[in-house]
């Protein structure tokens, strides 16, 4: 069974630091793993997606990474702002599951102090 | 561009009352569609998909049931709610296939 986790389930950082967001799976037959913010609140917001082919993903001064081999993927924030401040879901989805299904992490709450 | 809509935005409702909440999606057609919930502190939890009109899969056993009367629309109902109903529910739709998943903005559900 694919379980996601995702360790710290909070952190802190001042304005400016790059960070890293870390999220590991149990079985490496993934589709595509993706990476989503949540506000408050809010829905998700897609930030990024990777194939399973792909190592790599960047959009703006987020970068995430994927090594399906040891099932983990890294979100990159650079130059972090107060506007990042917000909880970051990974989800997989399974090789070995019913169609469309994807798998969640519970989370890591973000908060960029100013 | 394609959006997606849930309504009721907030809920409260007391144990044992029905329950129907609506999510619509505009814009695409034939989407696979999605309901999880939400509870305090937790990851989602995947709890119907459709990948057509009438077609539901069911990925927990629980009260809740849910239909797809029309193409874009998504419904999630209960006939007598619980204590643990209470979370917040999300409505998501994709395109056909391994796709990205779109999330509407919620609906936040309390049971007392």
């Amino acid at each position: 069974k694919q379980e996601v986790t995702q360790i710290p389930a909070a952190l802190s950082v001042p304005e400016g630091e790059n960070l890293v967001l870390n999220c590991s799976f149990t079985d490496s037959a993934i589709y595509n793993l993706q990476w989503f913010r949540q506000d408050p609140g809010k829905g998700l917001t897609s930030l990024l997606l990777i194939q399973s082919s792909q190592r790599e993903q960047t959009s703006g001064r987020l970068n995430a990474s994927l090594d399906k081999s040891s099932g983990r993927s890294t979100l990159y924030i650079a130059a972090s702002q107060p506007g990042d401040s917000a909880t970051y879901l990974c989800a997989v989805r399974p090789v070995r599951s019913s169609a469309s299904k994807i798998i969640f992490g519970s989370g890591t709450r973000l908060s960029i102090r100013p | 561009s394609q959006t997606i809509h849930q309504w009721p935005a907030t809920l409260v409702q007391p144990v044992g009352s029905p329950l129907s909440l609506e999510c619509t999606v505009e814009g695409t057609s034939n989407p696979n569609l999605y309901w999880y919930r939400q509870a305090a502190g937790r990851g989602l939890q995947l709890l119907f998909y459709s990948v057509g009109i009438g077609q539901i899969s069911s990925e927990v056993p629980q009260n809740l049931s849910a239909s797809r009367p029309q193409d874009r629309q998504f419904i999630l109902s209960s006939k007598k709610l619980l204590l643990s109903d209470s979370g917040f529910y999300l409505c998501a739709w994709s395109r056909s296939g391994i796709k990205t998943q779109y999330f509407g903005p919620g609906t936040r559900l309390l049971v007392l």
